[in-house]
């Protein structure tokens, strides 16, 4: 089945520090990647997607390439905040005609400290 | 632009009682889902629905039944909590139906149910 891994946490930088959190999928077909964000006590908000191999997702100074090849989809950022602190999942969904089922990875909590 | 709102954010019941989540989407999305947050375990999907008048089981769907109670709603009931059941629970949209494939799903803030 498909399933999606991403490097555990907790990540802990400094501010102003580079990120990366990488991810590494399994899929049946041509999956669209997805990095959710959690910021404490709220739901997940979609941060960056991409639909097709080499397709670059971006928002908020975030940023994560579709990888066919290394079947992954790293989120990076050059110069995190503390408002970045979050749990972050990576997740993958294959369109079937109404069900776009999200497959979830377990999550990296990130904390920046000043 | 409240999007997608669930009730009650915080419950806590004893092992036997029943239970209904609510959720309610006001984007006029398609499908509707439901997912458990768990530590360790990311969030795994209990059941959804595609459409208006389908539901379909997830991934942990024992323990749990769910009802598509029109276009906006989509409840989740727990019919005799178990302590297994403590976890926080989020209802999400997307527009779905494959004619717009591919785009996200909106969630709500969630609900923090304990079962003692």
């Amino acid at each position: 089945g498909d399933s999606v891994t991403q490097m555990e946490g907790p990540v802990t930088l400094s501010e102003e520090a580079f990120l990366t959190i990488n991810c590494t999928y399994t899929a049946t077909g041509y999956p669209s990647l997805f990095w959710y964000v959690q910021y404490p006590g709220e739901g997940l908000q979609l941060l960056l997607k991409a639909t097709k191999a080499d397709d670059k997702g971006s928002n908020k100074g975030f940023e994560a390439t579709y990888r066919k090849e290394t079947t992954s989809f790293h989120l990076e950022k050059g110069s995190v905040q503390v408002s970045d602190s979050a749990v972050y999942f990576c997740a993958l969904t294959i369109s079937n005609f109404g069900n776009e089922k999200l497959t979830f990875g377990t999550g990296t909590r990130l904390t920046i400290i000043p | 632009n409240a999007g997608v709102t669930q009730t009650p954010k915080f419950q806590v019941l004893k092992t036997g009682q029943s239970m209904t989540l609510q959720c309610a989407q006001d984007m006029n999305h398609n499908s509707m889902y439901w997912y458990r947050q768990d530590p360790g375990m990311g969030l795994r999907l209990i059941y959804y629905s595609a459409s208006e008048g389908t539901t379909d089981k997830g991934e942990v769907p024992n323990g749990y039944n769910v009802s598509r109670l029109n276009k906006r709603e989509f409840s989740l009931r727990l019919e005799s909590a178990a302590p297994s059941q403590t976890s926080v629970y989020f209802c999400a949209s997307s527009f779905g139906q494959g004619l717009r494939s591919n785009q996200p799903q909106h969630f709500g803030d969630g609900t923090r149910l304990s079962i003692l």
